[in-house]
């Protein structure tokens, strides 16, 4: 079966310092994107970030970035300057045909 | 620009009682349209899926059932909700032939009481 693993179920970060997510995938895919998404308090799915895996350069986003590493499989979130606006769970996310599978989720709590 | 709809926000149904959520996608034509669930504090879990009108994939046998009876609606029904359907409910498209481009409706919160 393919599947995305998030082995960090709660992490905590102080504002104003960086964090990294862990993410692992398994896919038969040859073409294939990755996405971070973000779900806050109001439950909202927001996409955060998204990498095309034939590219070799880490995708960013203001302070948001990924390590990607194809040949591991691992598509980590590394997030700069953290903001109290940052506390969510984060879930990665990888399209398996039309389908949309996801890791079970990091809980980040940015603490003042 | 394309939006997504999801209705209602929050439900309390009683156990027995029959269920209709309702999505709407506008702005794009012949998406690709999921229904997910997610338990508290959990990860999404694929319902269903659908490729076009009439078109449903289950993905998890359950007391669910989904529906689309035009291009950009996507309906997840029960007949008899049990107390294990409580949940939050969101819808998601997507362009066909795309790999990127999920969007997300704001979620149904459901609790069965």
């Amino acid at each position: 079966a393919q599947t995305v693993t998030q082995s960090q179920p709660e992490m905590s970060v102080q504002e104003a310092e960086t964090v990294t997510l862990s993410c692992t995938y398994d896919t038969s895919e040859s073409n294939y994107y990755l996405f971070w998404y973000k779900q806050p308090p109001s439950r909202q799915m927001i996409l955060v970030i998204r990498q095309e895996a034939y590219k070799q350069q880490n995708a960013t986003e203001n302070r948001f970035s990924v390590n990607f590493q194809k040949a591991a499989k691992s598509f980590s979130l590394k997030i700069s300057d953290s903001q109290l606006g940052d506390t969510a769970m984060y879930f990665c996310a990888s399209p398996i045909g039309n389908m949309l599978t996801f890791g079970g989720g990091t809980r980040l709590m940015v603490k003042p | 620009s394309q939006t997504i709809h999801q209705w209602p926000a929050t439900l309390v149904q009683p156990v027995g009682s029959p269920l209709s959520l309702e999505c709407t996608v506008e702005g794009t034509s012949n998406p690709n349209l999921y229904w997910y669930r997610q338990a508290a504090g959990r990860g999404l879990q694929l319902l269903f899926y659908s490729v076009g009108i009439g078109q449903i994939s289950s993905e998890v046998p359950q007391n669910l059932s989904a529906s689309r009876p035009q291009d950009r609606q996507f309906i997840l029904s029960s007949k008899k909700l049990l107390l294990s359907d409580s949940g939050f409910y969101l819808c998601a498209w997507k362009r066909q032939g795309y790999f990127y481009g999920y969007t997300f409706g704001s979620g149904t919160r459901l609790t069965v009481v």
